[in-house]
């Protein structure tokens, strides 16, 4: 099983809809967990953090199932400047303390009028 | 703030050669990163820095190396280029590590190796 999977879509939604993507890791012992987003061409840049069961900021709602180990990243009312990749993305703590960061590749968003 | 920046923005390389990849932040972040990605695949780490003076290797480093002589600044080095190193490179710093601190990321550097 891979670290972090992700569903790579796209997802085509018309502006307004609710879309939802999930996320699915190995690590039980992940703590934490984030969304990063990633325009066409860019750098990631952070979205959410997720600590416990979840965390809403405004449209984006993350959710954390730490007994499935899936988390989802829901975003309400859509906007044509949602459209992104959205990386999942799992700290992963080595044997020497480093806690690196495991991305997964990445969900897909097309925001359509 | 410019936060993280990258030089150069694209490079075109001959298989063989070499070339350094510069990263600047100006955040006063103690750890730095070099991630790769490519399509397909999640951003992987190639090398990382705890400090000033101090390096290690993440996931792929092979082909690689780094130096961190000033905290500001973090290279990445190639010395001879393969087309397999064609990818875009992301630096990001931070300002320690751990479950709750950020990566900033720079705008990326895309490599072509023909």
């Amino acid at each position: 099983r891979k670290e972090v999977e992700q569903d790579p879509g796209p997802f085509n939604v018309p502006e307004g809809a609710t879309v939802a993507f999930n996320c699915t890791y190995s690590n039980s012992a992940s703590q934490s967990f984030f969304w990063y987003r990633q325009d066409c061409r860019k750098e990631p840049k952070l979205l959410m953090s997720v600590y416990s069961s979840g965390n809403e900021d405004g449209r984006f709602t993350a959710q954390l199932n730490r007994a499935s180990q899936y988390i989802s990243l829901l975003i309400r009312d859509s906007k044509l400047s949602d459209s992104a990749t959205y990386l999942c993305v799992v700290p992963h703590e080595k044997n020497t303390g480093f806690q690196k960061l495991v991305f997964g590749t990445g969900t897909r968003l097309l925001v359509s009028p | 703030n410019a936060g993280v920046t990258q030089t150069p923005k694209f490079r075109v390389l001959k298989t063989g050669q070499s070339m350094t990849l510069l990263c600047a932040q100006d955040m006063n972040h103690e750890y730095m990163y070099w991630y790769r990605q490519d399509p397909g695949m999640g951003l992987r780490l190639i090398h990382y820095s705890v400090g000033e003076g101090t390096t290690a290797k993440g996931e792929v480093p092979d082909g690689y190396n780094v130096s961190r002589l000033k905290k500001q600044n973090f290279l990445l080095g190639l010395e001879s280029a393969a087309p397999s190193q064609t990818s875009v490179y992301f630096c990001a710093s931070s300002y320690l590590q751990g479950w709750s601190y950020e990566q900033y990321f720079g705008p990326g550097t895309r490599l072509t190796v023909t």
